[in-house]
């Protein structure tokens, strides 16, 4: 079975600044997808960011960006120029190549402090 | 529709009392999802339908839970004699096909509360 871990709880960054959300994932198979996925308050889980893991170029989309480390299975995600919205939970998830179960970890709460 | 509909927003019921919570996919998708998100926690598969099967049910917690699909659309999840411990956010999402290689679409879920 796979398993997520994001190991930080809670982050806190200044507006403008660049943070870094930490994810690792535990699976024996070799394909499989992997996503960022944004929470607000408003409860809706939003894609922000999907990498694809036999490509080893990280995947980027505007402001986001991700370091993809295969070997050590490692998926973190870097918010450049953060900005007041994109505080939320963030949640790392994992899929394998030809199944339909999305697993999560257990998500970071990003703070951005004006 | 546009989105995923999930009904109702918010929810208080009783403990013991039975609840039903429903989802309206993205028209065209096949796929539906039910996760659970207990407070401060990540998300809980419970049970995938392609169609109106449900070839996955196993993170359903109990027998008091049960769901179904009717038209290969909307979805309803059914809690009987809630307890406490079911309170949480449940969310529903969709996708297209039988692969979920996209990631889901996600609606905005419903706060059950169980007093």
């Amino acid at each position: 079975a796979q398993t997520v871990t994001q190991s930080q709880p809670e982050m806190s960054v200044q507006e403008a600044e660049t943070v870094t959300l930490s994810c690792t994932y535990d699976t024996s198979e070799s394909d499989y997808y992997l996503f960022w996925y944004k929470q607000p308050p408003s409860r809706q889980m939003i894609l922000v960011i999907r990498q694809e893991a036999y490509k080893q170029q990280n995947a980027t989309e505007n402001r986001f960006s991700v370091n993809f480390q295969k070997a050590a299975k490692s998926f973190s995600l870097k918010i450049s120029d953060s900005q007041l919205g994109d505080a939320a939970m963030y949640f790392c998830a994992i899929i394998l190549q030809g199944a339909q179960k999305l697993v999560f970890g257990q998500g970071t709460r990003l703070t951005i402090n004006p | 529709g546009a989105g995923v509909s999930q009904s109702p927003s918010n929810k208080v019921t009783e403990k013991g009392k039975d609840v039903e919570l429903r989802c309206d996919p993205i028209s065209g998708h096949t796929a539906l999802y039910w996760y659970r998100q207990s407070l401060g926690q990540g998300l809980e598969f419970l049970i995938y339908f392609q169609g109106n099967s449900a070839p996955d049910k196993s993170g359903l917690p109990s027998d008091r839970f049960s769901a179904e699909r009717t038209g290969g659309s909307v979805s309803t999840l059914t809690i009987q004699r809630t307890q406490q411990e079911d309170s949480a956010v449940y969310l529903c999402a969709s996708s297209f096909g039988t692969r979920g290689n996209y990631g889901y679409t996600f609606g905005s879920g419903t706060r059950l509360t169980v007093v």
